[in-house]
């Protein structure tokens, strides 16, 4: 079963703008990851955020990580038509390799 | 470099049919995962190996469920008989270790209709 849920499920922006996805989950883990799913394809990583750090940038992307409060957040600056996709976070306990999957969030940037 | 490759890209049969999936992960990845997605949903750990070893089987359903990595390199998931329930994609994926921190790269999947 899944134990992370990504918030919200669907997010419509004008190209341009920022888009902001979040995630939750109920256990302690060792390490965050945010992947990248369009339509018809496999999923892609982007970015790995540890337990002990608490912001990670890459390009256009941020990611923060609250562990007090179990959620990380996805931030896409100045986004573009084809960050149009599905992205999903996915989550590691301590000790373990397993990648938990939410259900992701639905990404459509309008040109 | 290849990514992950599966075939068939799609597949549709009727229910009680046998049905098999085959995956060629990334060159030198000695860890392979399926995966299954439904519609709307994230994907979910079906098996993992290392090298030709399925090191977790624990979420892959045994009584219809299936499969093998032999020589470590390839693999294929059997399911025998299908049921209507199992329509979704089933994604492969391979890292080049074991740990989570490991990225892992996926194939596009195989989208299984069952009739």
């Amino acid at each position: 079963s899944q134990q992370g849920e990504e918030d919200p499920q669907a997010l419509s922006i004008q190209e341009g703008e920022n888009a902001t996805m979040n995630c939750s989950y109920k256990t302690s883990i060792n390490n965050l990851q945010w992947y990248r799913q369009n339509s018809g394809r496999g999923l892609v990583h982007l970015i790995l955020i540890r337990s002990n750090e608490r912001e990670k940038h890459s390009g256009r992307l941020r990611v923060t990580l609250d562990t007090s409060k179990k959620s990380s957040s996805l931030l896409i600056t100045a986004s573009r038509a084809a960050d149009t996709a599905s992205y999903f976070c996915g989550h590691s306990g301590a000790g373990s390799y397993q990648l938990t999957f939410g259900k992701g969030t639905k990404l459509s940037v309008i040109p | 470099e290849a990514g992950v490759v599966q075939s068939p890209r799609y597949k549709i049969i009727e229910k009680k049919q046998p049905v098999a999936f085959w995956c060629n992960p990334i060159s030198g990845h000695n860890t392979l995962y399926w995966y299954l997605q439904n519609l709307g949903q994230g994907p979910e750990l079906l098996i993992r190996y290392e090298n030709e070893e399925a090191v977790d089987d624990s979420q892959l359903p045994k009584d219809r469920f299936s499969a093998e990595r032999l020589k470590g390199v390839d693999s294929t998931l059997k399911i025998q008989p299908a049921e209507l329930g199992d329509s979704a994609v089933y994604l492969c994926a391979s890292s080049s270790g074991a740990t989570s921190t490991d990225t892992q790269y996926f194939g596009p999947g195989t989208r299984l209709t069952v009739l």
